[in-house]
């Protein structure tokens, strides 16, 4: 268990519809992450948010969005949902966002779009 | 296009033998970190290398980062069946700040 939340474990919907992914980080952690895994494209860096800041940005899409809460929890909200949205999405926390920072992941939450 | 490119992409090897999973890229990289993943689980840390040349042991495992910091490898002495699960190198891009993981290696170590 690396202390890292992850709600809900298991999400199905449909086309066009949007949905919250939400992650609690480790106490004491200030950093998130965002991950999309997919069997084609491994896992993407979407982006991560440094004490309710957003801190760099990778392969998001403008569908999607995120966002770190005063009390450091985050939600990615993913909406004009398509099929190839189906995936797992990682949420990962750490301390600072040092480059030797160790990142710690949730268990994932199952995304699929019918 | 990967800009981390990890090889081999799959690798079946009996107990007790050794093995190299490689990492490769043209950009540099301000730190590198290897993780096993198993199905249905997020990733794990296994460690993090930030200097060029630098060479960590984890037990049977060695990790060793490029002196220009745009490289490394994972080597496993005496596989077990417990080593079995996908190996992901990632690594933080000098300049911006972002996270970029290799495609990674799926290792089945047989009993």
């Amino acid at each position: 268990d690396s202390g890292v939340t992850q709600t809900p474990k298991h999400l199905i919907t449909a086309t066009g519809q949007r949905v919250t992914l939400r992650c609690s980080p480790r106490s004491g952690d200030l950093s998130v992450y965002w991950y999309q895994q997919s069997l084609d494209q491994g896992l993407q860096f979407l982006i991560q948010y440094y004490n309710g800041e957003e801190r760099a940005k990778g392969n998001i899409l403008e569908r999607f969005s995120a966002q770190q809460f005063p009390d450091l929890h985050s939600e990615l909200n993913l909406s004009s949902l398509e099929l190839g949205d189906s995936a797992l999405y990682f949420c990962a926390s750490s301390v600072e966002a040092s480059p030797a920072d160790t990142q710690y992941f949730g268990p994932g939450t199952r995304l699929t779009v019918l | 296009t990967q800009l981390l490119e990890q090889s081999p992409q799959f690798l079946s090897i009996q107990e007790g033998e050794n093995l190299t999973v490689y990492c490769n890229s043209s950009s540099v990289f301000s730190s590198l970190q290897w993780y096993r993943q198993e199905p249905g689980e997020g990733p794990v840390l296994l460690v993090t290398v930030v200097t060029g040349g630098e060479v960590k042991k984890l037990k049977r495992l060695t990790f060793q980062f490029g002196d220009a910091r745009k490289d490394s490898s994972l080597h496993i002495t005496a596989a077990q069946p417990g080593d079995t699960g996908l190996y992901l190198c990632a690594g933080r891009e000098h300049n911006f700040n972002k996270f970029y993981f290799g495609s990674g290696t799926k290792l089945n170590v047989k009993p």
